[in-house]
């Protein structure tokens, strides 16, 4: 069974651009978590999506946003980058709905900004 | 909002040792305890977890204690192999705010 995957893997942007990163869930996974993974902050959430429609949001401005399209796909867009908008962007996805299911993680998008 | 905290940051080990990695965390409602292991590259890998009905839980060299009352849990490696060298990160799910909050990571290194 394929696991989650996200693309891209690396992507540089400058300040000022706005970039969309794809995720892929594991067949059959309806729940989709989006993470911020830095140095400095750790492992953050960012949403939730589930059934299209996004069932929380963690404390991050609204340059971040996301959708989820009927096969559970997922994309996170994020407008007007900022420096430190520089890290590792983590897609999780579960069976159930709700980050108290068991979630397995892609290996990210790596988001640098110049 | 929940906050969680996660000690030592660096573990070393000799091959065979036993490894503890102890969390605390603030919110009383609470009740989802994932663990994750993070490999250089990867996304963090979901290891084991535990409900708050439960104590204590194992799955082959791995477990995992709960206490509710003191609000910490714990994860215990027993005859640890260098493969088990990552950073490894906790986590508790608040059923008020709905999402996993993490701790900041415990990287351990098994000495062959």
């Amino acid at each position: 069974k394929a696991g989650v995957t996200q693309t891209p893997r690396y992507l540089i942007k400058t300040r000022g651009q706005q970039v969309t990163l794809s995720c892929s869930p594991i067949s059959g996974h309806r729940s989709v978590s989006w993470y911020q993974q830095t140095p400095g902050q750790g492992l953050q959430f960012l949403f939730e999506y589930f059934s299209e429609t996004q069932r929380n949001k963690g404390n991050f401005p609204g340059r971040f946003s996301g959708r989820q399209f009927s096969n559970s796909r997922s994309e996170m867009n994020v407008s007007t980058l900022e420096l430190g908008d520089s890290a590792l962007y983590l897609c999780a996805s579960s069976l159930g709905r709700g980050p108290d299911q068991p979630q397995h993680f892609g290996d990210g998008t790596r988001l640098s900004i110049l | 909002g929940e906050n969680v905290e996660q000690h030592p940051s660096t573990l070393s080990v000799q091959e065979g040792d036993s490894a503890v990695i102890k969390c605390t965390y603030s919110d009383s409602a609470s009740n989802y305890f994932p663990w994750y292991k993070q490999e250089l590259g990867k996304g963090p890998q979901l290891i084991i977890d535990i409900r708050s009905n439960v104590g204590e839980k194992k799955d082959q060299r791995i477990a995992v204690t709960l206490n509710k009352t003191a609000k910490h849990f714990s994860l215990h490696i027993t005859e640890t192999q260098p493969e088990d060298s990552a950073v490894y990160f906790c986590a508790a799910f608040s059923g008020s705010a709905r999402q996993l909050t993490f701790g900041s990571g415990t990287q351990l290194t098994v000495l062959p």
